[in-house]
């Protein structure tokens, strides 16, 4: 989706922190997503976020929105080996039935 | 629930050879999807499905055709592979609300020799 950018790579060392980064063009967002794909399995649904917010946490996950820069990301805390996967971001916008999304962003964490 | 499931896991075709993937959810979902996955190309929208009977065409749907005669199950048919449609294939379905996740099957991984 060329609405959706996002970094190819990110190498982080276990136990830092790790952040994901986005973009997006479409002003007309209602809710951002986080997906997470491990080897060989199909995308499974981190956390979301309704545009009309700035931040969300949940546990280890904070998202932050920054809607005047159509910027997202997803913050991970305390990073572990298990986080190793390649993460998605992907928009809903109002009037499209489907999601758009990004071309994904491979998290390598080492030991 | 299963949830979705997608059929086969894995498939070798040859060029011009015709296969047909099917796409079941048992979660009552309105909508459903096909997508192909590529390196570094992310998730591409092949078509998609809002409901019992219709269809639509994603972003590359050239190559594809789909069905959706019953509510549970989508069908990606292929009626003449080529190299170029060698990839890795997700369904997905979601009920219908703009919040609503969208749920997705374990992939096809198929090559066209």
């Amino acid at each position: 989706g060329e609405d959706v950018e996002q970094s190819l790579f990110l190498s982080v060392r276990e136990g830092d922190s790790s952040v994901i980064n986005c973009t997006y063009t479409d002003s007309s967002s209602t809710y951002l997503y986080w997906y997470k794909q491990e080897p060989g399995a199909g995308l499974q649904l981190l956390t979301y976020i309704f545009s009309n917010m700035d931040m969300k946490q949940d546990q280890r996950l904070t998202v932050l929105l920054n809607k005047k820069d159509k910027h997202l990301s997803l913050r991970i805390a305390d990073t572990q080996t298990g986080d190793s996967a390649i993460y998605f971001c992907a928009e809903n916008v109002a009037g499209r039935r489907a999601l758009t999304f990004g071309s994904g962003t491979r998290l390598q964490v080492q030991p | 629930n299963a949830g979705v499931t997608q059929t086969p896991k894995f498939r070798v075709l040859k060029t011009g050879q015709s296969m047909t993937l099917l796409c079941a959810q048992d979660m009552n979902h309105e909508y459903m999807y096909w997508y192909r996955q590529d390196p570094g190309m992310g998730l591409r929208l092949i078509h998609y499905s809002v409901g019992e009977g219709t269809t639509a065409k994603g972003e590359v749907p050239d190559g594809y055709n789909v069905s959706r005669l019953k509510k549970q199950n989508f069908l990606l048919g292929l009626e003449s592979a080529a190299p170029s449609q060698t990839s890795v294939y997700f369904c997905a379905s979601r009920l219908a609300g703009d919040r609503d996740e969208q749920f997705f099957g374990p992939g096809t991984r198929l090559t066209v020799l």
